[in-house]
């Protein structure tokens, strides 16, 4: 069935450095991914989406890449800051799904 | 504000006793969504509605049961069946169709004692 997976459950770095969350999807249907980021106790947050059509979208200190050959999908967060701490979730879905698929999530730790 | 509330925040249950989780929106959304959450886990559908009158269920069902009477409005009871309901619960909407992220309310902390 549908899966989307994580490569790493958690990843520390220090502030200043720039993160790179990646994520694996296994259905190839899929034309629409979202990252999501999720603070302690909280729901998740919309952070920045990306399209089938589209390799790259950028928002405010975050990138998207998106590689279908591979079916691989990565977040990168410039100048990571300790208000990044948060566990990150990619979801996939496609043309009439109805709903979305999340992976496990990764657990972004900032050091000071 | 627009937003998608849940309530309550924190919920203790009895074995044995059906529970009733809040989520009201007032995004003018279509689309609702219930996912459990559990510790460092990801997120499972439980249901989905596209819809008013009408919903679907998703990955991990039993135990539960939805209704959508209003556009505005998606509760879900956590009946007797479900054996280990112990968990966050996160409600979530979206306009509709498959392109758009979901907007999530703050979540439910379900716990049996």
């Amino acid at each position: 069935g549908e899966s989307v997976g994580l490569h790493l459950p958690t990843l520390s770095v220090q502030e200043g450095d720039n993160s790179i969350i990646n994520c694996a999807y296994s259905n190839s249907a899929s034309d629409y991914f979202i990252w999501y980021k999720q603070e302690s106790g909280k729901g998740p947050q919309f952070i920045i989406d990306i399209r089938s059509n589209m390799d790259k979208r950028q928002g405010q200190r975050v990138t998207v890449l998106l590689n279908k050959t591979v079916k691989h999908l990565s977040l990168q967060i410039a100048a990571t800051q300790p208000g990044d701490s948060a566990v990150y979730f990619c979801a996939e879905t496609y043309t009439n799904a109805g709903k979305s698929t999340f992976g496990d999530g990764t657990t972004l730790t900032v050091k000071p | 504000d627009g937003g998608i509330t849940q309530s309550p925040k924190y919920l203790f249950r009895k074995e044995g006793q059906n529970v009733t989780l809040s989520c009201e929106q007032n995004l003018n959304h279509d689309a609702m969504y219930w996912y459990r959450q559990d510790p460092g886990q990801g997120l499972r559908l439980i249901y989905y509605s596209q819809i008013v009158n009408d919903f679907q269920k998703g990955d991990i069902a039993e135990g539960y049961s939805v209704s959508r009477e209003k556009k505005e409005s998606f509760p879900l009871t956590v009946t007797s069946a479900q054996k280990n309901p112990t968990a966050f619960y996160l409600c979530a909407s979206s306009i509709g169709g498959y392109a758009y992220g979901y907007t999530f309310g703050s979540g439910t902390r379900l716990t049996v004692v």
